[in-house]
């Protein structure tokens, strides 16, 4: 089985320009969650998304960043106008649907790695 | 709403010593998961162990031991006879059953350095 699968795994921007990443959940997985790691710190939870919808995106930033999960294809979580503050790791996570979502489990990516310069 | 805490910022041992990395959580749920993921210096995470609330058993697993106890609210994680390779940042992390899917809120991290 395929883990979750992330990329890139590296991205350089430039300040102002756009950061997509993508992240493709593990086969049978219908939730996805995003997390941000600054550097030298803890992972925080930005959003959380099932197939389509937004289920809690108390986490995230209220200017510049979104995140979808369409029906089909990956999640992406999208930064518009990017500054140097946004330079850090960024981790998605899956989990199963509902039935066992009370296992607590996540299975993480290996993250993608945004510097702007 | 639910807390996290890694007392220790960044501990470092000389190989073969033990460790102990604390980790005190606050929440209001009954039902609840915590866990410990490794960071290594490549950056993936790497899940550790998994304990839910009713489960108060402490656990070994070869170097590893948990220990968990309600009543102090506290999930300590023991590396005995540290390795070089041990050299990572270790996470603390919990999940309510009444939040929104498995969210995770996580500790700041302990960094764990061993030396040769």
């Amino acid at each position: 089985n395929a883990g979750v699968m992330q990329n890139p795994r590296h991205l350089v921007r430039r300040r102002g320009q756009e950061a997509r990443l993508r992240c493709s959940p593990m086969k049978g997985h219908s939730h996805v969650y995003w997390y941000r790691q600054l550097p030298e710190e803890g992972l925080k939870f930005m959003v959380y998304l099932q197939k389509e919808n937004i289920i809690d995106e108390s986490g995230m930033p209220k200017e510049r960043f979104s995140a979808e999960f369409p029906k089909e294809g990956p999640s992406i979580l999208r930064i518009q106008q990017v500054v140097r503050g946004d330079s850090a790791a960024y981790f998605c996570a899956s989990s199963p649907g509902t039935g066992v979502r009370y296992t607590g489990e996540l299975f993480f990516g290996e993250g993608s790695r945004l510097t702007v310069l | 709403a639910q807390k996290v805490t890694q007392a220790q910022t960044e501990i470092s041992v000389v190989e073969k010593e033990d460790v102990t990395l604390d980790c005190v959580y606050e929440t209001r749920d009954t039902t609840y998961y915590l866990f410990w993921y490794k960071q290594p210096p490549s950056g993936e995470l790497v899940f550790l162990i998994r304990r839910n609330s009713f489960d108060e058993q402490n656990e070994i697993s070869g170097r590893y031991s948990w220990n968990f106890q309600k009543s102090t609210s506290s999930f300590n994680f023991t590396i005995t006879a540290s390795q070089v390779v041990d050299s990572a940042v270790y996470f603390c992390a919990l999940s309510e059953a009444k939040a929104a899917g498995n969210k995770l809120t996580f500790g700041g991290g302990t960094r764990v350095l061993v030396k040769p």
